[in-house]
């Protein structure tokens, strides 16, 4: 199975800031790569698919980058309503294999 | 509208069997994928497995091939997990979503099973 390596697992932030969270992936997966997003009590809800295709209705300021082994979400502005976990997903091969998730908190 | 509905809470004991569903509406249930996923308390999402409805093309992953079935009834567009007997540790919230790139939700069924 492919594994996926999120980092950092959490992190504190303020309103207006720029967070990057990183993907790697054990094996080389091409642009195979969603993320997600989840907050408490919620089922998780798809940002960016394919390494950096936004999903329909997903403000501009979330962006996807990377192939390969590599990955990054960036939030170019956090906003009040991004504080939630992320997760990368990778969709090359079966199974399918999630990051272990980041926390974004309030500073 | 695309909808995955969840079947509701189930609380059970250790031993017992169980099958919870997730009936699709809004698109063509059979020639989409559909998966599980699961959240254990406090922890993160854990993929489980995916079927494709039409012929019932079945992937699992391996922590959890032989320890639940995932089944469909294109009848009712409507996809399964079942357990031939529950233990402690599938106590969790369990998500099924549509796409082999998951990007519809069902809204959860919390599984919760004690001796």
């Amino acid at each position: 199975d492919i594994q996926m390596t999120q980092s950092p697992s959490s992190l504190s932030a303020s309103v207006g800031d720029r967070v990057t969270i990183t993907c790697r992936a054990s094996q080389g997966i091409r642009k195979d790569l969603s993320w997600y997003q989840q907050k408490a009590g919620k089922a998780p809800k798809r940002l960016i698919y394919a390494a950096s295709s936004l999903q329909s209705g997903v403000p501009s300021r979330f962006s996807g980058s990377g192939s390969g082994t590599e990955f990054t979400l960036t939030i170019s502005s956090l906003q009040p309503e991004d504080f939630a976990t992320y997760y990368c997903l990778q969709h090359n091969i079966y199974p399918r294999t999630f990051g272990q998730g980041t926390k974004v908190e309030i500073k | 509208e695309v909808q995955l509905v969840q079947s509701g809470v189930e609380v059970k004991k250790t031993g017992e069997s169980l099958k919870i569903s997730c009936k699709a509406s809004g698109y063509t249930f059979s020639t989409n994928w559909i998966g599980w996923v699961r959240q254990m308390p406090g922890k993160g999402l854990e993929w489980m497995g995916i079927i494709y409805p039409s012929d019932s093309d079945t992937r699992y992953s391996s922590s959890f091939q032989g320890q639940v079935t995932i089944s469909a009834d294109k009848s009712i567009s409507t996809a399964y997990l079942q357990w031939s007997s529950l233990k402690a540790s599938d106590t969790a919230m369990y998500y099924c979503a549509r796409g082999a790139v998951p990007e519809y939700w069902g809204q959860g069924t919390l599984v919760t099973v004690s001796s």
